[in-house]
């Protein structure tokens, strides 16, 4: 098991422009996890999925923000018409279904950098 | 409002000391508290939780936390800093309530010198 993966790990682009990160969690991990983290700030929670489903929204995803699960594997985060605002480290975290050792931890990627000009 | 503090932006110690980077929440209920470090570009490795039962944990790298519940504070220990130690520092809080988003100090710097 390789760990949680993400892909871009940096990522730049200009205001306005449209943006996808992808995320793989590791295997089996069933829950899923998006957090953005600003220069000398923890990482905020952005939005989490169980299996297929997003059963959580932070309000810091605006409706410029969609996030999606299809499969209950891999995760996508794409941020619509980019903002300077949105430059951050985006990162996803995975952990395993309830009842299984480790449940109540979270196990980070490496996370996206983004930097929008 | 829900919320982590680490009090301090760095903290600075010496190859062989021991070292402390407190942690102090502001949570309801039993909450579920954690340690993560991050390296330079680089995402958060997990260290060490509290769950439930003894209030002192044992992590990776030889680190350690104290659970102090009266205090509301959890505060990551080593008895004897590496160089290699050299890193950010966040400490986290899970809330156990409908939601299951980890919740995050600002970070604390460790520097440890040779």
């Amino acid at each position: 098991d390789t760990g949680v993966s993400q892909d871009p790990r940096h990522k730049i682009t200009k205001r306005g422009q449209n943006v996808t990160f992808r995320c793989d969690p590791i295997s089996e991990h069933n829950r899923l996890y998006w957090y953005r983290q600003t220069l000398g700030q923890g990482p905020e929670f952005l939005t989490y999925f169980q299996n297929e489903a997003q059963l959580e929204k932070s309000r810091l995803l605006s409706d410029r923000f969609s996030a999606e699960r299809p499969k209950g594997s891999f995760s996508t985060l794409e941020i619509q018409r980019t903002e300077q605002g949105d430059s951050a480290m985006y990162l996803c975290a995975s952990s395993p279904p309830q009842g299984i050792e480790d449940t109540d931890t979270q196990y980070f990627g490496p996370g996206t950098r983004l930097t929008v000009l | 409002a829900q919320s982590v503090a680490q009090p301090e932006d760095q903290v600075n110690v010496a190859e062989g000391n021991p070292l402390t980077v407190k942690c102090t929440y502001s949570v309801s209920g039993n909450p579920y508290l954690f340690w993560y470090v991050q390296y330079p570009n680089r995402g958060l490795q997990f260290l060490l939780k509290y769950i439930t039962g003894d209030n002192l944990v044992k992590g990776s790298y030889g680190f350690e936390a104290e659970f102090n519940k009266s205090q509301t504070s959890f505060h990551l220990k080593k008895p004897s800093a590496l160089v290699s130690d050299s890193a950010l520092y966040f400490c986290a809080v899970d809330p156990r309530e409908a939601g299951t988003a980890l919740i995050f100090g600002k970070g604390t710097t460790l520097s440890v010198s040779s």
